[in-house]
């Protein structure tokens, strides 16, 4: 099956630090990644879509200088946290779709990260 | 557009006895539905997928899905819960190469 490998899947550091987060499609191709947040006992929201050798696409209300997406090749996606604060500490989930199987695919989704910003 | 329900935030069940989770959606045009199951600390994991086939949809651990169009509905049932079951589970809609809509979570209680 398809598999997205996400790490860290912790990471605890200090105000101020920049995060690097990455998301590899281990077995498939994926052209689109997707990044959400999650907040405790809620559901998943999306922040961006991760379109490789383009720029990402953010949702209303995500900051783009603050939150960083790179998606340089067809199995990899960062999200790098710039300058973290501890409003930023949370769940970051990426998920994937294998291009090549046509339309209406589902998201294949990482092991998430919980980054807490002290 | 695109919206999804899941009617129950919180599920309790004794173990081996049936699961009904409901999930209710809208979508202007014919859509793609899955139900993902979260257990703590944890990313999604698919459990089945409805895209246009058949309506009565098979999935992972013995749970299943049926997508009824006149009711706009795709419940998720498993005839036995078993302890491992018990997770966060999400409803979520879609179409095509669109982002997807998640339903707001069914937290699943399995009673020993």
């Amino acid at each position: 099956g398809a598999v997205v490998s996400q790490h860290p899947s912790r990471v605890i550091c200090k105000s101020g630090t920049s995060v690097k987060i990455e998301c590899r499609s281990l077995d498939f191709q994926a052209t689109t990644m997707f990044w959400y947040r999650q907040f405790p006992k809620q559901s998943l929201m999306l922040m961006a879509t991760s379109n490789e050798g383009s720029k990402a696409t953010y949702e209303q209300g995500v900051e783009k200088d603050k939150f960083l997406i790179n998606h340089a090749s067809l199995t990899l996606s960062t999200l790098t946290v710039t300058s973290a604060h501890p409003e930023d500490s949370s769940f970051y989930i990426c998920s994937a779709r294998d291009g090549g199987s046509g339309a209406n695919q589902p998201q294949h989704f990482g092991d998430g990260t919980r980054l807490s910003i002290l | 557009a695109q919206s999804v329900t899941q009617l129950d935030s919180h599920v309790s069940v004794s173990e081996g006895t049936p699961v009904l989770l409901r999930c209710n959606y809208s979508s202007s045009y014919s859509p793609s539905l899955f139900w993902y199951v979260q257990h703590p600390n944890k990313g999604l994991q698919l459990l089945l997928k409805y895209t246009s086939a058949a309506t009565l949809v098979k999935g992972i651990n013995g749970f299943e899905a049926e997508f009824k169009k006149s009711e706009t509905s795709f419940h998720l049932t498993k005839p036995s819960a078993h302890m491992s079951d018990a997770a966060e589970y999400f409803c979520v809609v879609g179409r095509g190469y669109q982002k997807v809509t998640f339903g707001t979570g069914t937290k699943l209680q399995v009673i020993p």
